[in-house]
């Protein structure tokens, strides 16, 4: 157990909707990551939100958005979704803002999301 | 655009066998160089890691090699076992879009070691 939360773990859902994906990082980690990860494209960074801040972005679109809240959990929002947004999306946390100092990044689980 | 580029896509060892997965990258500005283990159903986790100033590092069975000058690194798991059989990441930090270093990984290699 990496001690980072993601609900819901699975959904199901129709194109053009809109959902919310939660994490609840490790204890003590002020960093939070989210990362896409699809059969062709393994994982790819999004966002990073460091003690409310963000921090960096990666290949996020638009329709995306994130946001972490003072008690440090974090919320994804994907809308208008289309059947290529189908995957796996996880969260990571780490102590630091550098993708830790050791580099570890701590994953949940996932939340796989299945846009019909 | 793919900085780190993973291969083979998929791997079949025997029990007992060596699996030899190989990345390579282009950013000389890469600053640590970690492999991470997934398991069906879960997060990866951090296996092993190694800093570009070591060209070897060794953890149990499992030993990165680093060569700079070919900017290349390898994840070689020794007699291999059936609890082994995994997807691998490799991964490389360094600095994208925004202030702090981030973790780019490579595509994956899916292992199975047949019993």
């Amino acid at each position: 157990d990496s001690g980072v939360t993601q609900t819901p773990k699975h959904l199901i859902t129709a194109t053009g909707q809109r959902v919310t994906l939660r994490c609840s990082p490790r204890s003590g980690d002020l960093s939070v990551y989210w990362y896409q990860q699809s059969l062709d494209q393994g994982l790819q960074f999004l966002i990073q939100y460091y003690n409310g801040e963000e921090r960096a972005k990666g290949n996020i679109l638009e329709r995306f958005s994130a946001q972490q809240f003072p008690d440090l959990h974090s919320e994804l929002n994907l809308s208008s979704l289309e059947l290529g947004d189908s995957a796996l999306y996880f969260c990571a946390s780490s102590v630091g803002g550098a993708a830790g100092n050791t580099g570890e990044l701590f994953f949940g689980e996932g939340s796989r999301l299945t846009v019909l | 655009q793919q900085q780190v580029k993973q291969s083979p896509q998929s791997l079949i060892v025997q029990k007992g066998g060596i699996s030899i997965i190989n990345c390579a990258y282009e950013n000389t500005a890469f600053d640590y160089f970690p492999w991470y283990q997934q398991f069906p159903g879960k997060g990866p986790a951090l296996l092993i890691a190694i800093r570009p100033d070591v060209s070897e590092k060794k953890e149990g069975r499992f030993t990165i090699s680093f060569n700079k000058s070919a900017k290349q690194f390898s994840l070689h798991i020794m007699d291999s076992q059936p609890g082994d059989s995994a997807t691998y990441f490799c991964a490389a930090r360094g600095y994208s879009s925004g202030s702090a270093r981030q973790l780019t990984f490579g595509s994956g290699t899916q292992l199975t070691v047949l019993p």
